[in-house]
């Protein structure tokens, strides 16, 4: 089992809908949780930071659940710039390492 | 991006050459990670480098993958006598604020 599961997609919706991904990761020693954007043919950049109270920007709403090991991301009024890869990635501390561990990624396709 | 530069942006070699990535990420920054990410596919993690501690290679693939950070800098990753299925996007990736920033990649495609 990998350490961190999304499902692949491909989420294909239209301009305005609301949409949402799941992540779950099995280390219960995680302590940072983070999504991730990558577009196609690029690095990876930071999206949002993932907190247990859960946390708000703009049209993107980040959700942590410690108990369940389960992080969502709800994107609002999607805009075709939202296409992309959205990765889940979760870091621990292993030693005096921080260790980031990245899902497959789910990939969002908006449609005009 | 955030003070990661990585060259070449794209590499082409043939089967069985050896080929060396360089990651050049601004100073300041202690720790440094490479990943592989080949099409379609997650983030492979690589090495970890961490100040003057020795690094941690436990994703290196195979004993042609090696790695060094010379004065606590730039870092450079060489695949000897490289294969087909080395073929990916190399990533650099630095900690800021807890959050790793990467670098562009080398594109590497082995023929």
């Amino acid at each position: 089992r990998k350490e961190v599961e999304q499902d692949p997609g491909p989420f294909n919706v239209p301009e305005g809908a609301t949409v949402a991904f799941n992540c779950t990761y099995s280390n219960s020693a995680s302590q940072s949780f983070f999504w991730y954007r990558q577009d196609c043919r690029k690095e990876p950049k930071l999206l949002m930071s993932v907190y247990s109270s859960g946390n708000e920007d703009g049209r993107f709403t980040a959700q942590l659940n410690r108990a369940s090991q389960y992080i969502s991301l709800l994107i609002r009024d999607s805009k075709l710039s939202d296409s992309a890869t959205y990765l889940c990635v979760v870091s621990r501390l292993s030693g005096s390492a921080r260790q980031l561990t990245f899902g497959s990624g789910t990939q969002l396709t908006v449609l005009p | 991006g955030a003070g990661v530069s990585q060259s070449p942006s794209n590499k082409v070699t043939e089967k069985g050459k050896d080929v060396e990535l360089r990651c050049d990420p601004i100073s300041g920054h202690t720790a440094l990670y490479w990943y592989r990410q080949s099409l379609g596919q997650g983030l492979e993690f690589l090495i970890y480098f961490q100040g003057n501690s020795a690094p941690d290679k436990s994703g290196l693939p195979s004993d042609r993958f090696s790695a060094e950070r010379t004065g606590g800098s730039v870092s450079t990753l060489t695949i000897q006598r490289t294969q087909q299925e080395d073929s990916a996007v190399y990533l650099c990736a630095i900690i800021s604020m807890q959050t790793q920033y990467f670098g562009p990649g080398t594109r590497l495609l082995v023929l």
